[in-house]
């Protein structure tokens, strides 16, 4: 079945851009989403690419998709202090189950 | 447009008890989903429901079960608890089954003793 990898921690500057990353098993995949958790709080839906596009921008965000590789990246521009937070990488199988990265902790140095 | 709402925000309960979770969707939409999440398992899925009928169900034991109504309210029960099941419990809603993307509340806190 569809498995979801993401590194479990990010540590950037603020002011520099972060890139998180995610891979994925099932290459018929349709749907592939970012989601944001803050402490105490739900997963917030930041963005979501369909598989038949490359790339996808919204304001500070850039989501880049490598289908081939099976590899799914979420550039956040200019990382201030409030884009502390969880991470979450989820992929739609082919059975539009939503599979589930661990989330990557992203931790701002000053 | 509000948001998905949880109710209660958290809960205490001693092992043995059963608990009931509410979760209100976002207006229009009418598929929920239900997720546990620990912090050494991560998100697990529970359940999703649509149209009042379960349509999808995940790897729990059958002390976890829920329902939803017809105006796509859902709830969801544990019973006879077990301190394992201390988690926070988020319930997300989507437009419809299949591609729509998840919108979650903010979670119910079990606390199991």
């Amino acid at each position: 079945g569809e498995d979801v990898e993401q590194s479990l921690f990010l540590s950037v500057r603020e002011g520099d851009s972060s890139v998180i990353n995610c891979t994925y098993t099932d290459s018929s995949s349709t749907y592939l989403y970012w989601y944001k958790q803050e402490p105490g709080a739900g997963l917030q839906l930041l963005t979501y690419i369909f598989s038949n596009m490359d790339m996808k921008q919204d304001q500070r965000l850039t989501v880049l998709l490598n289908k081939k590789d099976k590899h799914l990246s979420l550039r956040i521009a200019d990382t201030q202090t409030g884009d502390s937070a969880i991470y979450f990488c989820a992929a739609r199988d082919s059975n539009y189950q939503l599979i589930w990265g661990a989330g990557t902790k992203l931790i701002i140095k000053p | 447009k509000a948001g998905v709402t949880q109710t209660p925000r958290y809960l205490i309960k001693t092992r043995g008890q059963q608990v009931t979770l509410s979760c209100s969707p976002i207006s229009g939409h009418r598929s929920v989903s239900w997720y546990q999440q620990t912090p050494g398992q991560g998100l697990q899925f529970l359940f999703e429901y649509f149209s009042e009928t379960q349509r999808n169900k995940g790897n729990f034991p059958g002390r976890f079960s829920g329902r939803q109504f017809s105006n796509s309210r859902s709830e969801m029960n544990v019973s006879t608890l077990e301190l394992g099941d201390s988690a926070l419990y988020l319930c997300a809603s989507s437009k419809r089954q299949g591609d729509s993307p998840l919108h979650f509340g903010n979670g119910t806190r079990l606390t199991v003793t």
